[in-house]
């Protein structure tokens, strides 16, 4: 799978958007992007993923750049239970790679 | 609520001993992962079960063995306890083998090893 980098920490206020970014530049062309969050020591939740198209549910959006080497997850406003640790994770959905690589994650800290 | 019950919540136990965790999937999951959360280590997968068999085996230690049951249910078994196995162990599950990724995440299992 291939390697992320996260920035370690973030600040966003209340209410605003929250755009976390990932590097993954050595992404192959079948590998996914998936974001996870891990809020206080609970289990992580999964959130979204996508390929190469811009995807949007419930929770979030992920932007992923044409040449796919980086992604951004969209929080659109951000509350103060979205203060995690966020997870890039980037993987190929095949045989023998099931399980989740994570790394070190971005601390989000939502301010009041 | 992922779906994924986990007991006990908490474990404490002394250095030499060994342990049971158990793990109840989402209804209708097949696929059970079990995951360490250390201090140091971070999130790290340890094996997989997919409907009673082995799928995947990541950084578990020989010490450490696991098992999934007819009813789907899970236990990992850790033995000759060390400091160092003190963590959060999660367990996670997914409807098919993993491949597409989304896995709910039960609330854990602390275990502190004195």
């Amino acid at each position: 799978d291939a390697k992320t980098t996260q920035p370690t920490s973030m600040d966003c206020a209340e209410g605003r958007a929250a755009n976390l970014p990932c590097n993954h530049s050595t992404i192959s062309g079948n590998e996914y992007v998936y974001w996870y969050r891990q809020i206080h020591s609970q289990g992580p939740q999964y959130i979204i993923h996508g390929l190469k198209n811009n995807e949007t549910n419930e929770m979030a959006s992920l932007i992923i750049t044409e040449d796919r080497k980086s992604s951004t997850l969209i929080l659109p406003h951000a509350t103060l239970r979205d203060t995690a640790v966020y997870y890039c994770i980037v993987r190929y959905p095949g045989a023998g790679s099931y399980q989740l690589t994570f790394g070190k994650g971005t601390k989000l800290s939502v301010i009041p | 609520d992922s779906g994924v019950t986990q007991t006990p919540k908490h474990l404490i136990t002394a250095t030499g001993q060994r342990v049971t965790l158990r793990c109840s999937p989402r209804s209708g999951d097949l696929s059970v992962y079990w995951y360490q959360q250390s201090l140091d280590q971070g999130l790290q997968f340890l094996i997989q079960y997919y409907n009673g068999e082995e799928r995947a085996k990541g950084n578990i230690l020989e010490r450490f063995s696991a098992q999934q049951f007819p009813d789907l249910h899970s236990e990992l078994n850790l033995s000759s306890l060390e400091l160092g196995d003190s963590a959060l162990y999660f367990c996670a599950s997914s409807a098919g083998q993993g491949a597409r990724g989304e896995q709910f995440f039960g609330p854990g299992t602390r275990l502190t090893v004195l």
